[in-house]
């Protein structure tokens, strides 16, 4: 069983420019996350959605942060324009729709914004 | 609101040692308990939890956790480290009225052959 698949692994670009990151969950989870990992603040829930619709993004950073699910199987994290200090590793997790269950990991992508 | 406070950067512990690393949390009413690793370069991955009945709870890769409500404490032990054990944990709670889990800070674990 495929686990929670991101995309890309690895992102460098100049700051200023638009970065979209990309998550399949695994297939019949109900719950979609959205984190953050930095040395400095460790890691911190951006947002997160229950089938498709997002539910608390109280921990997106600023406006210039969005995150979609267009449909069960897909949803991006973009940011337009980007920082420097958002060079962090996002990580996207799922889980079933039950508040006993773990949530599962993908292996993230390392962001670097120059 | 509810924490989770994991009071060591670091622990280190040498192989065939036994192993601890120490949870204690703040949530209002019974929380749930969960424990995740992470090694470099990859996603956390769930070791366990704890939701209700036995205190002492068991997981993977023969990890187990002892829940004290009395001392607001989950810590993870092992009876035998491995230098395989060497990673990132985390501890986590999560309210049962709510579904947002607060991650501790984490705890690195050095095992040492």
């Amino acid at each position: 069983d495929a686990g929670v698949i991101q995309s890309p692994r690895h992102e460098v670009t100049e700051m200023g420019q638009e970065v979209t990151l990309r998550c399949k969950p695994i297939s019949g989870h109900d719950y979609l996350f959205w984190y953050r990992q930095t040395m400095m603040r460790g890691l911190e829930l951006l947002i997160y959605f229950n089938n498709n619709v997002p539910i608390d993004d109280s921990g997106m950073p600023e406006d210039r942060f969005s995150a979609k699910m267009p449909n069960a199987s897909f949803s991006t994290l973009k940011i337009q324009p980007s920082e420097p200090r958002d060079s962090a590793v996002y990580f996207c997790a799922s889980s079933h729709d039950r508040a006993t269950q773990p949530q599962h990991f993908g292996d993230g992508t390392r962001l670097s914004i120059l | 609101a509810q924490s989770v406070a994991q009071p060591e950067d670091q622990v280190n512990v040498a192989e065939g040692n036994p192993l601890t690393v120490k949870c204690t949390y703040s949530v209002s009413g019974n929380p749930y308990l969960f424990w995740y690793v992470q090694y470099p370069n990859r996603g956390l991955q769930f070791l366990l939890k704890y939701i209700t009945g036995d205190n002492l709870v068991k997981g993977s890769y023969g990890f187990e956790a002892e829940f004290n409500k009395s001392q607001t404490s989950f810590h993870l032990k092992k009876p035998s480290a491995l230098v395989s054990d060497s990673a990132l944990y985390f501890c986590a709670v999560r309210d049962r009225r709510g579904f947002k889990t607060i991650f501790g800070a984490g705890t690195r674990l050095f095992v040492k052959a």
